[in-house]
This record gives structure tokens, sequence and C-alpha cells, in this order.
């Protein structure tokens, strides 16, 4: 089983802020994505990263693949009240399917 | 908009019952998944179809579940003789294919499942 650990967990912060949420594993992965759920919803792919050390931008967003193949971060720049979600990371190995983290419960206060 | 429909949004019954669920794929995708969220959790992969075939299904998967893709377009997902432990979101998603860039899914919005 290819476990994904996401912290943290939950994580508040004020608008204009920047935070940091980390996606590590032990097993390396071909492809990582990033996925934003809000409540009721299902997740919706942010991005996907593929090769090992790559950096992407998705306007505030920067997410970053780990040289290994095995972690990522997702960075987020001057937080929006929009921000708010459920980020969730998903790593594909050789078994055809994603599996996903728990997620990191962010919250951001006007 | 022609992305993942799934059906009802949300069902409540009594244990014991059946229920059913329905989920439409985008349609130029050929694999269909269904995954399980509790809260708190991320998705818990339950099974996928490639085309009209099931090819792979999860432990969690107990024999009161079946799903079924008989055309290679729509699915279902049937649970017999609910269990209180059987509320959780149901998730459908679907995918263009496998292979670097292509492992991405794009989901419904679920069925949001309490039992009594």
């Amino acid at each position: 089983t290819q476990l994904l650990e996401q912290s943290p967990q939950f994580l508040s912060i004020q608008e204009g802020e920047n935070l940091t949420v980390y996606c590590n594993s032990s097993s390396v992965f071909s492809s990582l994505q990033w996925y934003r759920q809000e409540p009721g919803e299902g997740p919706v792919l942010l991005v996907t990263v593929v090769t090992g050390g790559e950096v992407k931008k998705l306007k505030r967003l920067t997410f970053q693949f780990g040289d290994a193949r095995k972690d990522s971060s997702l960075h987020i720049t001057a937080a929006q009240p929009g921000d708010t979600g459920l980020y969730l990371c998903a790593g594909a190995g050789g078994n055809n399917r994603l599996a996903f983290g728990k997620g990191n419960q962010v919250v951001v206060i006007p | 908009d022609t992305g993942v429909s799934q059906n009802p949004r949300h069902k409540i019954t009594k244990r014991g019952q059946n229920v059913t669920f329905r989920c439409d794929p985008i349609s130029e995708h050929n694999r269909l998944y269904w995954y399980r969220q509790t809260l708190g959790q991320g998705p818990e992969f339950l099974t996928y179809f490639q085309n009209e075939a099931q090819l792979e299904k999860s432990r969690l998967l107990s024999d009161r579940f079946s799903a079924e893709r008989p055309k290679g377009s729509f699915s279902t997902l049937e649970i017999q003789r609910t269990e209180q432990g059987d509320s959780a979101m149901y998730l459908c998603a679907s995918s263009p294919g496998w292979g670097p860039y292509n492992e991405k899914l794009f989901f419904g919005s679920g069925t949001q499942l309490s039992v009594l």
C-alpha cells in the first residue's frame, strides 16, 4: 500500500499570509496530483507533477515535486478566503489507480 | 457542461435496505473509478473499470457491494443490506487513461449516503 501522509492536517491563517503544506511518502510515484475539495463537492484537480524536482505555478499556488518523487509541497502566497478548502495529494504508482492522502484542511480568515 | 454526473446527490436509507447510485462519466473517458470518503479522510479506492471491464476491486468492497458498467458508459454502484458503517460520500471519477499526465481524475459531486 502506498501511504501518503499530509501535514499539517489543519491550518488556519489570516488573509494575506503565506502557507505551505506537505505531502510525504516512502514510496516513489510516477506522478503526483494536487486536488482541492470544498464541502459537499468532489475534489477538483489543480495540478499534476511528473518530473523529480519539478515546480509548477498556478497563480498564487506553487507546487513542487521532490527530487526523489516521494514527496511534494504546496505553497500559497498571500492567501485569500477563496483558498479555503481541503487540499488532497494523490500519487500514481504501478497499480493503475491513485492513492489519496487524508488532506490538508486550510482555512483563510478574512 | 459535460462533467461527471452523479445521482442522487443525497440518499437517506434505513439499515438493511438496498441502495443504488448512478454515475455518468465524461463521454470520451474510458476509465471510471468509485471512491468512498468519510469525514476527515481522503477518498478511498473501491473499484475501477476500463470500458466495461471491472479490473480491480478493493478489499474494502465487501460482498454487499457490486458495481457495473454494462456498456462502458454509465456505471452503477449497489449496496445491499446497508449498515450504518456504509454512511459516507461515494465519489465517482473518470479518467482519459493511464500514463504520465493522464493519471488524473475528474470527480463528480458525489452521493452522500446516510444509513439510519
